[in-house]
């Protein structure tokens, strides 16, 4: 069985300076790897995904993440955020031989840019 | 435009009352998923459904049921036995399960059972 861990619930940091919110997992077979934005009273947004290939993801509105597979981390990134990012960021894994493409989910991690 | 919509966004109802919510899909995608989520706990997986006619529980189905009549149509019953209703709820879809496809949501429907 998988599990995700997000390291930190709450992360306020202030416009322009760089981010990094934490993500590892636990899995005894191949997973993929994803992490999504959610907006206030809103869905789920794909942020961006690992499958395979370079460990160096790159997503929308400037995210990226790295994949670590000997430290089983996912962190996502972004050099300079905006106001506008403030949102909840979910980390999901899902096993690469399942069935039923389930996502696992962490607890998320609420980004708080402030001016 | 493509895309899952769900209805009703708010929806109150008494303790006692079973409910339903509505999520509809025209992205032409075999799967499909329901999800809760409460503050701090991420989302939990409630039912979800590979094939028209077909669905299997996810981790906390109980109190919970679905039918798989359409592919593009998945609703969800919240029955008088789910003990603590109250709840974001969020529907899910992706091209075809077992796969690496992403899943794309709807906008979520806020139940608050009083």
């Amino acid at each position: 069985a998988q599990s995700v861990t997000q390291l930190d619930s709450q992360v306020p940091v202030f416009e322009e300076a760089p981010v990094e919110l934490r993500c590892n997992y636990s899995s005894s077979v191949s997973v993929y790897l994803f992490w999504y934005v959610q907006y206030p009273n809103q869905g789920l947004q794909l942020l961006l995904k690992y499958l395979s290939g370079s460990t160096l993801v790159k997503g929308i509105n400037g995210f990226e993440a790295e994949f670590n597979k000997s430290q089983t981390s996912f962190h996502l990134r972004k050099p300079s955020v905006h106001i506008s990012d403030t949102a909840e960021y979910f980390c999901a894994v899902s096993d690469v031989q399942n069935q039923g493409g389930k996502l696992i989910f962490g607890q998320g991690t609420e980004l708080s840019v402030k001016p | 435009d493509g895309g899952i919509t769900q209805s009703p966004k708010y929806l109150f109802r008494k303790e006692g009352q079973n409910v339903t919510l509505s999520c509809e899909q025209n992205l032409n995608h075999d799967a499909m998923y329901w999800y809760r989520q409460d503050p701090g706990q991420g989302l939990r997986l409630i039912y979800y459904s590979q094939i028209v006619n077909d669905f299997q529980k996810g981790d906390i189905a109980e109190g919970y049921s679905v039918s798989r009549e359409k592919k593009e149509s998945f609703p969800l019953t919240v029955t008088s036995a789910q003990k603590n209703p109250t709840a974001f709820y969020l529907c899910a879809s992706s091209m075809s399960s077992g796969r690496a496809h992403e899943q794309f949501f709807g906008p979520g429907t806020r139940l608050t059972v009083l």
